[in-house]
């Protein structure tokens, strides 16, 4: 079955080190969404792809980054963590098909910025 | 812009009664709308969705929501909760257009009383 996973599910780091989390996709979806989750903010857009090679920011994208150079995988990228990164995080794709605007969501990576 | 207000951060029901969860959206054209359900430690799962068919939606586990366009309003409903019914749950709204992203709710957190 086509799947969406995270690695790592968890993961605790120090201030100011790089810090990258991987997502991967099997369904062959166009666009891939990276989210993070808060208390009382829901969840908020950080980056996002619709193919290999595009990305764009969103509403939070300060000191993240992330590269599409195939379908399947978005990884996103602290530059430098920071304690305010201390989040959930959370991958997604959708097929951009029409008018299919369904994302499938992966399981989460929990991160700790210490 | 769009947005998705979600009204009660936490419901709490007792098994067996209704379960009535609110959301209201503002959207410039007319929106898709979802609700997705997130179990502890785990991604978003989608509950149902709106795409301008029947305006009253059927999805899993026996919930429903009807989109109402005179009240900017997709409230999610359940006759009858079961324990397992304890989760979170968000309202998300798309453009529909060739913008792929979905804006999401705060999120309200059911509790369902035995």
């Amino acid at each position: 079955d086509a799947e969406i996973t995270q690695s790592p599910r968890h993961k605790i780091t120090e201030t100011g080190r790089q810090v990258t989390l991987a997502c991967h996709q099997t369904w062959n979806h166009n666009n891939m969404f990276w989210y993070r989750q808060d208390l009382g903010h829901g969840l908020r857009l950080i980056h996002y792809s619709y193919g290999v090679q595009d990305t764009n920011k969103g509403e939070v994208s300060d000191g993240y980054s992330v590269s599409r150079s195939n379908t399947e995988d978005l990884p996103l990228t602290l530059e430098s963590a920071a304690s305010s990164q201390t989040s959930v995080y959370f991958c997604a794709s959708s097929d951009g098909q029409g008018a299919n605007y369904e994302q499938f969501f992966g399981p989460g990576t929990r991160l700790t910025v210490l | 812009a769009q947005s998705v207000t979600q009204l009660g951060s936490h419901v709490s029901v007792s098994e067996g009664a209704l379960v009535l969860l609110r959301c209201n959206y503002s959207s410039s054209v007319p929106p898709y709308l979802f609700w997705y359900v997130q179990y502890p430690n785990q991604g978003l799962q989608l509950l149902l969705k709106y795409t301008s068919a029947a305006t009253l939606v059927k999805g899993i586990n026996g919930f429903e929501a009807e989109f109402k366009k005179s009240e900017t309003s997709f409230h999610l409903t359940k006759p009858s909760a079961h324990m397992s019914d304890a989760a979170e749950y968000f309202c998300a709204v798309s453009r529909g257009d060739s913008s792929y992203k979905l804006i999401f709710g705060s999120g309200t957190r059911l509790l369902v009383r035995p």
